[in-house]
């Protein structure tokens, strides 16, 4: 099983400054990688997929990059609605799995 | 634009069977699988299991005991059955759509939308 590990658990940013959320994963998963956002009481939402294509909605200042072992979630000037829980996940195709980094929590500094 | 709307009963006593169902509304069930994901209280998310179109399944290995998934095409539902709970099955439960596509020659999956979520609490 592909496991997925996120750092930091916590991050602390300031409004308006840049915010940088790491996950890596045990194997490659070459870019099947997408990351979600989760505010308090609602559902995860989409922002990524692919490893760096957003969804549709989702605002230019996140970004994903990453492919193989590493990847990273980039937002460029955060705004106080981005306050969340960031989660990666990876579905393996044999046996069918679907993984999630355990999650960071972003914090306002 | 597809949205899900889930619904089912929240407080069980131990070793009941948790039932929910997760509607779709303003897409076709072809071409996806739909999926049960859960959330315990504070903790991050676990993956159920997920059913396509035609009724095959896929089951989270750590549940696939316990776990029935079914599809009713005619009313666009499907639906979560978790025999024999305890208070550890206690979460949010979420419905979801899985997509799968190849981008730049890497087949991708990711689940969009989701439901908003039915919490269950097992307790005696």
């Amino acid at each position: 099983e592909i496991v997925m590990t996120q750092s930091p658990a916590t991050l602390s940013v300031s409004l308006g400054e840049r915010a940088t959320l790491s996950c890596r994963a045990s194997q490659s998963v070459s870019s099947s990688l997408a990351w979600y956002q989760q505010k308090p009481g609602q559902a995860p939402r989409l922002l990524i997929y692919g490893a760096s294509t957003r969804a549709t909605g989702i605002p230019a200042r996140f970004s994903g990059s990453g492919s193989g072992t590493e990847f990273t979630l980039t937002i460029s000037s955060l705004q106080s609605e981005d306050f969340a829980v960031y989660y990666c996940q990876h579905y393996n195709h044999w046996p069918p799995l679907y993984t999630f980094g355990q999650g960071t929590k972003l914090e306002i500094k | 634009q597809v949205q899900l709307q889930q619904w089912g009963a929240g407080l069980l006593k131990p070793s009941e069977t948790l039932s929910l169902t997760c509607a779709v509304y303003g897409g076709s069930f072809s071409g996806y699988y739909w999926n049960w994901i859960r959330q315990p209280p504070g903790k991050g998310l676990e993956w159920i299991g997920e059913i396509n179109h035609s009724g095959s399944t896929n089951y989270n290995p750590s549940l696939k005991s316990r776990i029935t998934i079914l599809l009713d095409t005619s009313k666009n539902q499907f639906s979560l059955k978790l025999s024999s709970v305890t208070a550890a099955d206690t979460a949010v439960y979420y419905c979801a759509r899985g997509i799968k596509t190849a981008i730049r020659g890497v087949i991708t999956n990711w689940l969009e939308p989701w439901g908003q979520g039915t919490p269950v609490t097992v307790s005696s």
